[in-house]
């Protein structure tokens, strides 16, 4: 058990359709990041948080937007959904921002299935 | 450019050969750091092993071992006597201390240890 806590961790949705992913990181972690895997795909760097605060973005696109609560706590909205958005995103967090060198740890993941 | 190459998409060893993990990175900064993942069938990502810039000295733990060279930039992941259970995709990833916020991961390697 990573500390990281994603819920759902199972979700099949309509297109156009927007859903909320939540984040809990681990205990004292500042900052926050989201990928998402597609199948068969690698990690795609969406977005990151430290404490609050959007630090860096990666391929997001305009319909998904996230944001970190002042409890630290992280949410992904992922909107007008399209077949090609089913993936399986994964929140991770770290006590400091990625330069500082700590290991990032994910959370098991939500499996997010469009039909 | 990819900051961190695997070229190994796909590998194949019957259970107890001995497998070795490429991993290949660039990056301008002097200070940075090193990870692999395991992503087990089940799905979740698994931190295995950290390493700065700083400190070259191969790692063992158990029949996993790493061996960080960066005059080849490569940081290699080696099992020795493979089990089943080592069956999963394996990442590689980067962080930067000067430039950067995220972290860089590789495509990941497939293994699978045929019983």
């Amino acid at each position: 058990d990573s500390g990281v806590t994603q819920t759902p961790k199972h979700l099949i949705t309509a297109t156009g359709q927007r859903v909320t992913l939540r984040c809990s990181p681990r205990s004292g972690d500042l900052s926050v990041y989201w990928y998402q895997q597609s199948l068969d795909q690698g990690l795609q760097f969406l977005i990151q948080y430290y404490n609050g605060e959007e630090r860096a973005k990666g391929n997001i696109l305009e319909r998904f937007s996230a944001q970190q609560f002042p409890d630290l706590h992280s949410e992904l909205n992922l909107s007008s959904l399209e077949l090609g958005d089913s993936a399986l995103y994964f929140c991770a967090s770290s006590p400091q921002p990625a330069r500082m060198g700590n290991t990032i740890y994910f959370g098991e993941g939500s499996w997010l299935t469009v039909v | 450019a990819q900051k961190v190459t695997q070229a190994q998409t796909e590998i194949s060893v019957v259970e107890k050969e001995d497998v070795t993990l490429d991993c290949v990175y660039e990056t301008r900064d002097t200070t940075y750091y090193l990870f692999w993942y395991k992503q087990p069938p089940s799905g979740e990502l698994v931190f295995l092993i950290r390493r700065n810039s700083f400190d070259e000295q191969n790692e063992i733990s158990g029949r996993y071992s790493w061996n960080f060279q960066k005059s080849t930039s490569s940081f290699n992941f080696t099992i020795t006597a493979s089990q089943v259970v080592d069956s999963a995709v394996y990442f590689c990833a980067l962080s930067e201390a000067n430039t950067g916020n995220q972290f860089y991961f590789g495509t990941g390697t497939s293994l699978t240890v045929i019983p």
